[in-house]
């Protein structure tokens, strides 16, 4: 199984900060990953997929990079909205496997 | 726009059944598509369970395999997801979601709903 190691586990920042998260994988997935977000209660959203490409509808000010085993996410300016849960997925092989979240909280 | 609706039992005894239907609407599960479930147990991360295709075509993960079925109702535009023998530990939100293909990311999810194992 690909091992998604993903950090912090959660971050406390300011509305309008610059916030990143990376996402490590025990083996080269090239760029098959997904990064999620979950907030109780909703469905979860694709905010980025194949690594870097932004899902249609997500404001811009969220992007993403990396390839191989290193992948990052990264949050421009952090509005109150973005309070939630974050996930990094890789698709490269199966089992599909999750990184261990990041949650993101506002100071 | 795909959208996923999960239903099904909240409270499950140990040593049962659980049991989940995702009804899609906006899209015809017989047009194409895999379709997944995925779950988070409390304060814990993702793990995915499984996905199917309408042809039936099934691939779990091997971690739960020995006690997963899923399967598809084309008729009715959903699918189903059967866990036996559940313990304390299957306790988690079940989400269903779709797929491009077998091995890919979820794009579309639904709410997600509560199982909780206990007697």
């Amino acid at each position: 199984d690909i091992q998604m190691t993903q950090s912090p586990s959660s971050l406390s920042a300011s509305v309008g900060d610059r916030v990143t998260i990376t996402c490590q994988a025990s083996h080269d997935i090239t760029n098959y990953l997904n990064w999620y977000q979950l907030k109780p209660g909703k469905a979860p959203r694709v905010l980025i997929y194949d690594a870097s490409n932004l899902e249609t509808g997500v404001p811009s000010r969220f992007s993403a990079s990396g390839s191989g085993t290193h992948f990052t996410l990264t949050i421009n300016s952090l509005q109150p909205e973005d309070i939630a849960t974050y996930y990094c997925q890789q698709y490269e092989n199966l089992p599909l496997t999750f990184g261990g979240g990041t949650k993101v909280e506002i100071k | 726009q795909v959208q996923l609706q999960e239903s099904g039992a909240g409270l499950v005894k140990p040593s049962e059944t659980l049991s989940l239907t995702c009804v899609v609407s906006g899209y015809s599960i017989s047009s194409g598509y895999y379709w997944g479930w995925i779950r988070q147990s409390p304060g814990k991360g993702l793990e995915w369970i499984g996905n199917i295709h309408h042809s039936g075509t099934t691939y779990y993960n091997p971690s739960l395999e020995s006690r997963v079925t899923m399967s598809v109702d084309t008729s009715r535009n959903q699918f189903s997801l059967n866990l036996r023998s559940v313990t304390a530990a299957d306790t988690a939100v079940y989400y269903c979601a779709s797929l491009y293909s077998s091995t890919d990311g979820f794009d579309y999810w639904g709410q997600g709903t509560l199982v909780t194992v206990s007697s």
